[in-house]
């Protein structure tokens, strides 16, 4: 399968504990994004990748969250001293270079769904 | 902040009738809008990037039309089936087009057999 793939599909956590997510793109898209989307509620941006460089965050990621692509690769999210607010879908999407005229056509992993306990 | 609605939030069809619904967003510094099909336990799927105003573009049974002077695109579903069941989100890029999608919260479409 070449899609996006991410693990795990779901996570139970206890309050306070940290969590790690990955995301593994299709392998010849250099742009990576994550979004989370909690009930009732579309996707929200919060951050996104071209190579290894994190080039944009959105308000919602807290100093709680850190992201990273160290090989422009792969990419983890990580949640420390989770929140029971945290409990939501995470989504990764990646994408080709918006040069190439493909108008930013973002492709989605399954998503991973956090419950906070 | 971009603002995206969706209309209406959900709706429910009988099988072997059409349906259609909304998104609407600003009209100024398009580039793109997305729409995704997004069923429980899946991936988001790409349905559509509509990219010129007057676009409309088709797939099988689906399509979809962009007027981006007024800020809406329609998706429509001709002679729906159960299989059509699922979550539809459209999604805006402004600007040079880099940047994350903004979505609005989706019109959750169910079939009846």
């Amino acid at each position: 399968d070449t899609g996006v793939s991410q693990d795990p599909r779901h996570k139970i956590t206890k309050r306070g504990q940290n969590v790690t997510f990955r995301c593994d793109p299709i392998s010849e898209h250099n742009r990576l994004y994550w979004y989370r989307q909690t009930l009732g509620q579309g996707p929200e941006f919060l951050t996104y990748f071209q190579n290894e460089a994190q080039l944009e965050k959105s308000r919602l990621l807290s100093d709680r969250f850190s992201a990273e692509r160290p090989k422009g690769s792969f990419s983890t999210l990580e949640i420390q001293r989770t929140e029971q607010g945290d409990s939501a879908m995470y989504l990764c999407a990646s994408s080709l270079p918006v040069a190439g005229g493909h108008y930013n056509e973002q492709f989605f992993g399954p998503g991973t769904r956090l419950t906070v306990l | 902040i971009l603002n995206v609605e969706q209309s209406p939030q959900s709706l429910h069809v009988q099988e072997g009738d059409s349906t259609n619904f909304t998104c609407s967003f600003p009209s100024s510094n398009f580039y793109a809008l997305h729409w995704y099909r997004w069923e429980t336990a899946k991936s988001p799927e790409a349905l559509f990037v509509m990219t010129l105003n007057g676009d409309e573009k088709k797939k099988g049974r689906i399509s979809a039309t962009l007027n981006t002077k007024e800020g809406y695109s329609y998706l429509y579903i001709k002679g729906s089936q159960p299989e059509d069941s699922a979550t539809y989100l459209c999604a805006f890029i402004a600007g040079g087009g880099a940047d994350g999608l903004t979505f609005g919260k989706g019109t959750h479409l169910i079939i009846q057999p």
